[in-house]
């Protein structure tokens, strides 16, 4: 399967933990997106990655949650201490960078259900 | 902020009958993503529109790249069981990284 892939696809966790969540893109891809959604509502955007580098942050990103891209394949989310309004989907999404027109073009992983208890 | 308002919020429709969804927005974007999404994965892209006017088809859907490129249609015809799901649109916001999705429109087919 060369798609994006999320792991785990179901995490729970008590109030107060830590979780960190993995994204592989599909191979190629330089750009990476996070984005966070809760029942009834559309993906919110959360971070980009460009390679390796960190070029945007949402400012729903609060200073307890982290992401890297070491290098400019793989991605993890990191939440510290969290709490129950943590609870959501969190999906990764790449897209090519390259290409006619098809740059903008994302694709989505399964995402990563988060239940904090 | 720039936001992007999908109608309707949800559709009941009989097996076989056409489906019309629209997209709106405040501000012009120059690009319109349609996805679907199913119950617990990911969103699917459906169609990729980048220039206004523009018609695109992916077998039984049509997308339309609003001529103001303020807006966004998706038609399904001759619907089927399996289109449930919910139909996102989305555009890159201008001047960032960041991509908008709309507020979705929930698709249920009665057989």
């Amino acid at each position: 399967d060369t798609g994006v892939s999320q792991n785990p696809r179901h995490k729970i966790t008590k109030r107060g933990q830590n979780v960190t969540f993995r994204c592989d893109p599909i191979s190629e891809h330089n750009r990476l997106y996070w984005y966070r959604q809760t029942l009834g509502q559309g993906p919110e955007f959360l971070t980009y990655f460009q390679n390796e580098a960190q070029l945007e942050k949402s400012r729903l990103l609060s200073d307890r949650f982290s992401a890297e891209r070491p290098k400019g394949s793989f991605s993890t989310l990191e939440i510290q201490r969290t709490e129950q309004g943590d609870s959501a989907m969190y999906l990764c999404a790449s897209s090519p960078g390259w290409g006619r027109g098809s740059y903008n073009e994302q694709f989505f992983g399964p995402g990563t259900r988060l239940t904090v208890l | 902020g720039q936001q992007l308002n999908q109608s309707p919020q949800s559709m009941f429709i009989q097996e076989g009958e056409d489906v019309s969804m629209n997209c709106t927005s405040s501000s012009i974007f120059n690009t319109w993503l349609w996805y679907k999404q199913e119950p617990g994965e990911g969103p699917v892209l459906l169609i990729a529109l980048y220039k206004a006017g523009e018609l695109t088809s992916n077998g039984r859907l049509t997308a339309q790249f609003g001529i103001t490129r303020k807006d966004s249609f998706l038609n399904i015809s001759a619907s089927i069981p399996s289109d449930v799901g919910i139909y996102f649109c989305a555009g890159p916001a201008a001047g960032t990284y960041k991509y908008i999705f709309g507020t979705g429109t929930r698709l249920k087919v009665l057989a």
